[in-house]
């Protein structure tokens, strides 16, 4: 079975700018979750989507969106960019992220904001 | 709110031998599960290790054991027989009913396995 695939692998913006990431979850996984991953904050929780639907959300500002399609791909999106914004994101997925079930991680978009 | 706590941000252990690293957590949430995750310097988050907050036993994944003590909420993370390539960060994890299942991360804590 493929694991979450995240594309693309690397980017680099200039402030201002608008940036799109894409991940592929497992074969079967409904539920997708995105982190931001930085040195001084650590893994911070962005959202999670379930069914195409919104279900959680982290505490980011309204620049950070994202959406889920029918086939449970999911795409996040930060427009105005800013040098705080360079992480890297992680996708991750499980079946219906009920409490015991285990995310497995996509190998991330590392961004970095110039 | 949930808390996960990693009091050590970096340890050394020799090659062979076992090591331990800590985690607790804060919940007022009756039923959680507990995670452990491995993320080498490539940047991957690899899932170790799963405990549910009413397991009677503790968990285990060939190597990888959790030292799980729900009265002290503590979750700690057991790895034997440490090979070079356990040489990486180790995330603990938890999510709860109450908040969603919303994944709440420890800060880490870096483990170099010494030859």
């Amino acid at each position: 079975k493929a694991g979450v695939t995240q594309t693309p692998r690397y980017l680099i913006k200039t402030r201002g700018q608008q940036v799109t990431l894409s991940c592929s979850p497992i074969s079967g996984h409904r539920s997708v979750s995105w982190y931001q991953q930085t040195p001084g904050q650590g893994l911070q929780f962005l959202f999670e989507y379930f069914s195409e639907t919104q279900r959680n959300k982290g505490n980011f500002p309204g620049r950070f969106s994202g959406r889920q399609f029918s086939n449970s791909r999911s795409e996040m999106n930060v427009s105005t960019l800013e040098l705080g914004d360079s992480a890297l994101y992680l996708c991750a997925s499980s079946l219906t992220g009920d409490r015991y079930n285990e995310q497995f991680f996509g190998p991330g978009t590392r961004l970095t904001v110039l | 709110a949930q808390k996960i706590t990693q009091t050590q941000p970096g340890m050394f252990v020799q090659e062979k031998e076992a090591v331990t690293l800590d985690c607790t957590y804060d919940t007022s949430d009756p039923s959680y599960g507990l995670f452990w995750y491995k993320q080498p310097s490539s940047g991957e988050m690899i899932f170790l290790i799963y405990q549910g907050s009413y397991d009677q036993q503790n968990a285990t994944e060939g190597r990888y054991s959790l030292n799980f003590q729900k009265a002290r909420k503590s979750a700690n993370l057991v790895i034997s027989a440490s090979q070079l390539g356990d040489s990486a960060m180790y995330f603990c994890a938890m999510r709860g009913r109450n908040t969603g299942n919303q994944f709440y991360f420890g800060t880490g804590t870096s483990l170099t396995v010494i030859p």
